[in-house]
């Protein structure tokens, strides 16, 4: 799977967009990016995934560049609740599956 | 649907004993996974599963062993427990596809002195 690089921690102010990039240099074609959160002592939640597509769903939007080599996930009205790890994950479909963690982002909501 | 449940929550070993830590989900998941977390990192993979008496190791699969004799169970094993295993430690399932999501379970903290 492609190794990802996202920087150690972030701030974003209550109500406010945040905006957490990833970058992914090497993705092959056929590998998704994921994005998953972990709310402090609690196991990992998934986000949002794409391939090339940009998505959104109630919780997110993910913005895929156009040569695929990064990313952005994006909470539009970010809460105190969103203080969370961000990890962005890039796999390949249909395989075993398996999901490498690496050290994510530390998103801080400040009131 | 209770998900992915994990026990105990919290549990104390000496150095040199055993346990068993339990997984269990009811979304009839062919994939499960464990993985364990230190302080202030990300998460490692020790064992996955890919379906019903087929497991496979991970990244970190060294003092642990694992077996999957049903679709929803998939404990944990560790043999001789040392201070370098605690950690806290992560059940989790999905269903293979190109929407592919883990679910994952509470944890257990565990911790050995």
């Amino acid at each position: 799977d492609a190794k990802t690089t996202q920087p150690p921690s972030m701030d974003c102010a209550e109500g406010r967009a945040a905006n957490l990039p990833c970058n992914h240099s090497t993705i092959s074609g056929n590998e998704y990016v994921y994005w998953y959160r972990q709310i402090h002592s609690q196991g990992p939640q998934y986000i949002i995934h794409g391939l090339k597509n940009n998505e959104t769903n109630e919780m997110a939007s993910l913005i895929i560049t156009e040569d695929r080599k990064s990313s952005t996930l994006i909470l539009p009205h970010a809460t105190l609740r969103d203080t969370a790890v961000y990890y962005c994950i890039v796999r390949v479909a249909n395989g075993n599956e398996k999901l490498t963690f690496g050290t994510g982002t530390r998103l801080t909501i400040i009131p | 649907n209770a998900g992915v449940t994990q026990t105990p929550k919290f549990r104390i070993l000496k150095i040199g004993q055993s346990m068993t830590l339990q997984c269990a989900q009811d979304m009839n998941h062919n994939y499960m996974y464990w993985y364990r977390q230190d302080p202030g990192m990300g998460l490692k993979l020790i064992y996955y599963s890919v379906g019903a008496g087929i497991t496979d190791k991970g990244e970190v699969p060294n003092g642990y062993n694992v077996s999957r004799s049903t679709t929803e169970d998939f404990p944990l094993r560790l043999e001789l427990a040392a201070p370098s295993q605690t950690s806290v430690y992560f059940c989790a399932s999905g269903k293979q596809g190109s929407s592919y999501e883990q679910y994952f379970g509470p944890g257990t903290r565990l911790t050995v002195t």
